[in-house]
């Protein structure tokens, strides 16, 4: 089993729908990050967060450190918002346990 | 946010050659740089954790010869890839944190083809 499970693997959705993505680990944390990845490789670090929520944009993250649970929300999804996202809790040293992503696709 | 700026984005290079990929901090002082190494559809897996001014602490099944890492200065982490073969064909990505930061930066990755 791995430290860090994201659901679902594969994501196809329509413009405008709103999109969950889940998050659950097995190991103490000092802070859970989702990050966006796109076709390229690039990364972007979308939110760090240790308690509650937060919100950015159409954006909303939120994490129930009792359960060890995180989800992801994207509100009116938009094409451009297709990559890979991908949950990482943060251990000891900064160090980065990453879950393998989640592929969302949004079609127009 | 801060910047971490990682060059080349790309690279082919011919078996036996040596690689090099920087990574600079442009606005903070890194004291820490993380490298990763992703195959397609798979996560990012730490290669190696270097502090400025320190050798890099590499994971196990890193080679250390192989994988040069250089943190002389606290904006410039290099990855030295040497006698790069096929099978090192990958993505490798560097992640930097300053001391005071509770938040590291992802450079923007360099996909590398060995041929």
């Amino acid at each position: 089993k791995n430290e860090v499970e994201q659901s679902p693997q594969n994501l196809t959705a329509q413009e405008g729908e709103f999109i969950t993505i889940n998050c659950s680990y097995s190991v103490g944390i000092s802070a859970l990050h989702w990050l966006q990845q796109h076709p390229g490789g690039g990364i972007v670090s979308l939110f760090m967060l240790s308690s509650g929520k937060k919100k950015h944009g159409r954006l909303i993250a939120t994490i129930n450190i009792q359960e060890k649970h995180s989800s992801l929300h994207i509100t009116a999804s938009h094409p451009r918002d297709s990559a890979v996202y991908i949950c990482a809790v943060g251990t000891s040293g900064s160090r980065l346990t990453f879950g393998e992503g989640t592929q969302l696709t949004v079609n127009p | 946010g801060a910047v971490v700026s990682q060059h080349p984005s790309w690279v082919i290079c011919k078996s036996g050659t040596s690689v090099k990929i920087e990574c600079r901090s442009l606005d903070f002082q890194a004291t820490t740089m993380f490298w990763y190494r992703q195959f397609p559809k798979q996560s990012l897996m730490l290669m190696a954790t270097s502090n400025e001014g320190s050798k890099a602490t590499y994971e196990q099944g890193v080679e250390k010869d192989k994988f040069l890492i250089n943190h002389a200065s606290l904006t410039l982490s290099t990855l030295t890839v040497t006698s790069a073969h096929p099978e090192d064909s990958s993505f490798y990505i560097c992640r930097a944190k300053g001391r005071w930061d509770t938040e590291a930066f992802f450079g923007q990755g360099t996909r590398l083809t060995v041929v």
